[in-house]
């Protein structure tokens, strides 16, 4: 079974320029979650998602960053404009309705420059 | 203060030694609980879940203290293949969804 897959593996951008990350859950997961991890520290939740529903956003900075899942299966995450202080790991991970374990894709490092 | 909080480590340790790792909760509505390991560079992993009557798992034992809102992870014959992080990770949502809030890990260190 594929698991979690997440694109661009890797991205270098200036400041002030927009960027997306990509997240496709393992297929038949309802629940899908958007982290950042900082070096050193665990993952923070920016948003979740039951299905197509965004049902906690409350940690996701709304002036530069968006989410959506469309049709309730991928999903993307954008930050425009991206700061110095947005370099980080970004991890999308999805599990199954009813089953809270978090299966975990590889990760988008961001670096901002 | 932080949700979830760990003793960020490092934790060094010869391999054979058991090893003890500790985390604290502050929502008492929190539902479950779990310990993840993510290796370097590498994304979280699920290890085991925590529960109420304490769990084991070949070397591994997990025990939740819910009046204390206190998580431990006991690790015993430490292995050079058990030098990870360990995350203890607790479950704010309902019985149906998850709200998953992850302490900033436990660095572990076996030597040879």
């Amino acid at each position: 079974e594929a698991g979690v897959v997440q694109s661009p593996r890797y991205k270098i951008i200036e400041k002030k320029q927009p960027v997306a990350f990509w997240c496709n859950p393992i297929s038949g997961h309802n629940t899908l979650y958007w982290y950042r991890q900082n070096l050193g520290q665990g993952p923070e939740l920016l948003i979740r998602y039951e299905n197509e529903e965004a049902v906690d956003d409350s940690q996701l900075p709304k002036d530069r960053f968006s989410a959506e899942r469309l049709k309730g299966v991928d999903s993307t995450l954008k930050i425009q404009p991206a700061e110095l202080g947005d370099s980080a790991v970004y991890l999308c991970a999805s599990s199954p309705m009813g089953n809270t374990e978090a299966f975990f894709g590889q990760g988008t490092r961001l670096t901002v420059v | 203060r932080k949700e979830v909080e760990q003793d960020p480590g490092p934790f060094n340790v010869p391999e054979g030694a058991t090893v003890a790792f500790n985390c604290t909760y502050s929502n008492s509505a929190s539902q479950s609980f779990f310990w993840y390991r993510q290796d370097c560079r590498k994304e979280p992993k699920l290890l085991m879940s925590v529960y109420s009557s304490g769990n084991e798992d070949g070397r591994f034992t997990a025990q939740l203290n819910r009046a204390s809102q206190y998580i431990s992870l006991l690790i015993r014959d430490s292995k050079l293949s058990d030098s990870a992080t360990y995350l203890c990770v607790v479950n704010r949502g309902s019985s149906n969804t998850g709200k998953l809030i992850f302490g900033q890990g436990t660095t572990l260190q076996v030597k040879p």
